[in-house]
């Protein structure tokens, strides 16, 4: 396999606080993890590059210091949502690219809502 | 920048007919192409990809030939199934080999197919 999960799959919180979205690759390393957001109807849309021990890169637009990316082992990169608001609400999704391949995994997505 | 533009849809089809979605790109140099398939609560699944001109990709019955001429990747598939019924999404990949953002993936809209008995 070459599986990876998300957690919590749905999560709904209240404007203003921060929620934390955990991806974990289950039967492989990976140096590097995506994160996507994709609106309805809409395609994925790249937020940040995680690498595993270093910053994340972050594309232009994605502000770094709302959108807090961390990869502190080769299973899990967590993205965390700081002082939500509604317009944050999105499904988000997160890849994972094996340390010696270019194919990247899915992980089901988690759906934000924000009150 | 890199883009994929993908057929509108929703497309509907009746079981065991023909199926083509379409795929153009625009991109500077020589990317690999991919379609991703995402079926009802699951996450994105590679479907098949192409690495170069001219290459087929194939699997389950779909296939999408890489043609750089015409820019374009579209997906077929002779007989659909209700199984089939998905988003089905066209994307790019550009980079070398070591860098940070390598293998990073540039998605078209993506198209839900809807099959019938």
């Amino acid at each position: 396999g070459a599986v990876v999960s998300q957690h919590p799959s749905r999560v709904i919180c209240k404007s203003g606080t921060s929620v934390k979205i955990e991806c974990r690759s289950l039967d492989f390393q990976a140096t590097t993890m995506f994160w996507y957001r994709q609106f309805p109807k809409q395609s994925l849309m790249l937020m940040a590059t995680s690498n595993e021990g270093s910053k994340a890169t972050y594309e232009q637009g994605v502000e770094k210091d709302k959108f807090l990316i961390n990869h502190a082992s080769l299973t899990l990169s967590t993205l965390t949502v700081t002082s939500a608001h509604p317009e944050d609400s999105s499904f988000y999704i997160c890849s994972a690219r094996k340390t010696v391949s270019y194919e990247q995994y899915f992980g089901p997505g988690t759906r934000l809502t924000v009150t | 920048g890199d883009s994929v533009t993908q057929m509108e849809g929703p497309v509907t089809l009746s079981e065991e007919a023909f199926l083509t979605i379409n795929c153009t790109y625009t991109a500077t140099g020589y990317p690999s192409l991919f379609w991703y398939v995402q079926y009802p609560g699951e996450g994105l699944q590679l479907l098949l990809k192409a690495t170069k001109a001219d290459d087929k990709g194939s699997n389950k019955g779909f296939e999408a030939t890489y043609r750089k001429e015409t820019t374009s990747f579209h997906l077929e598939k002779g007989s659909v199934q209700v199984s089939d019924s998905a988003v089905y999404f066209c994307a790019l990949s550009k980079g070398g080999a070591g860098g940070t953002s390598y293998g990073k993936l540039t998605f078209g809209q993506g198209t839900i197919l809807t099959v019938h008995p």
